[in-house]
């Protein structure tokens, strides 16, 4: 069965400190995807990014980046010079692989809020 | 949210009360979720469907139906309504093929007395 943990409730931290969410996944499966969504305050899901298992190259996008590393199952998230619209629960979700109809095992999600 | 629209926004049911559901597309996509979003638990998978007059069991789907009579509409009804169905359900589509990429509706507060 899949699961991910992420095991930050809750996270407080001042405009422009940095700030890293982390996530840690179980799965059988060799192929799969992550993801991460961010949820603000207004409550839509948005998507933020998909990676496969077989790059474990980060990324970076902007002041995001996302640290892949299949040794320790985690995909942590990193957010530099956090700003108070950055404020919102983070979720990370794991699918198999390349594409069946099941779908995405989510964490609990992180609620992130920035302070001025 | 490309295309998604969820009915109602908000609800609140007295215990034992029915209720539908509304998720439409305005698109052709084949792939629809049901999830239910609590706190503590994240988003954990009701029901879903891989094409029209097609519907499978997620993660929780006791007390729960979902029908799929048409591509662009996936409904979700709630027979006989309990408290812990208190809950904001957000629809979702699969709208990147091959990359399980979902796509979510607004969401639907529901409240169950």
């Amino acid at each position: 069965a899949q699961k991910v943990t992420q095991a930050q409730t809750e996270i407080s931290v001042v405009e422009k400190e940095d700030v890293t969410l982390d996530c840690v996944y179980e799965t059988r499966d060799t192929t799969y995807y992550l993801f991460w969504y961010k949820q603000p305050p207004s409550g839509e899901l948005v998507f933020l990014i998909r990676r496969n298992s077989f790059d474990e190259q980060n990324e970076i996008s902007g002041r995001y980046s996302w640290n892949f590393q299949k040794s320790t199952s985690s995909f942590n998230f990193t957010i530099t010079a956090s700003q108070v619209v950055d404020s919102a629960v983070y979720f990370c979700a794991l699918s198999d692989f390349p594409g069946s109809a099941r779908q995405l095992t989510f964490g609990s999600g992180t609620q992130l809020t920035v302070l001025p | 949210n490309a295309g998604v629209t969820q009915t109602p926004k908000f609800r609140v049911l007295k215990t034992g009360q029915s209720m539908t559901l509304l998720c439409a597309q305005d698109m052709n996509h084949e792939y629809m979720y049901w999830y239910r979003q609590d706190p503590g638990l994240g988003l954990r998978l009701i029901h879903y469907s891989v094409g029209e007059g097609t519907t499978a069991k997620g993660e929780v789907p006791d007390g729960y139906n979902v029908s799929r009579l048409k591509k662009q509409n996936f409904l979700l009804g709630l027979e006989s309504a309990a408290p812990s169905q208190t809950s904001v359900y957000f629809c979702a589509l699969r709208t990147a093929a091959g990359a399980n990429v979902l796509t979510f509706g607004a969401g639907s507060r529901l409240t169950v007395l």
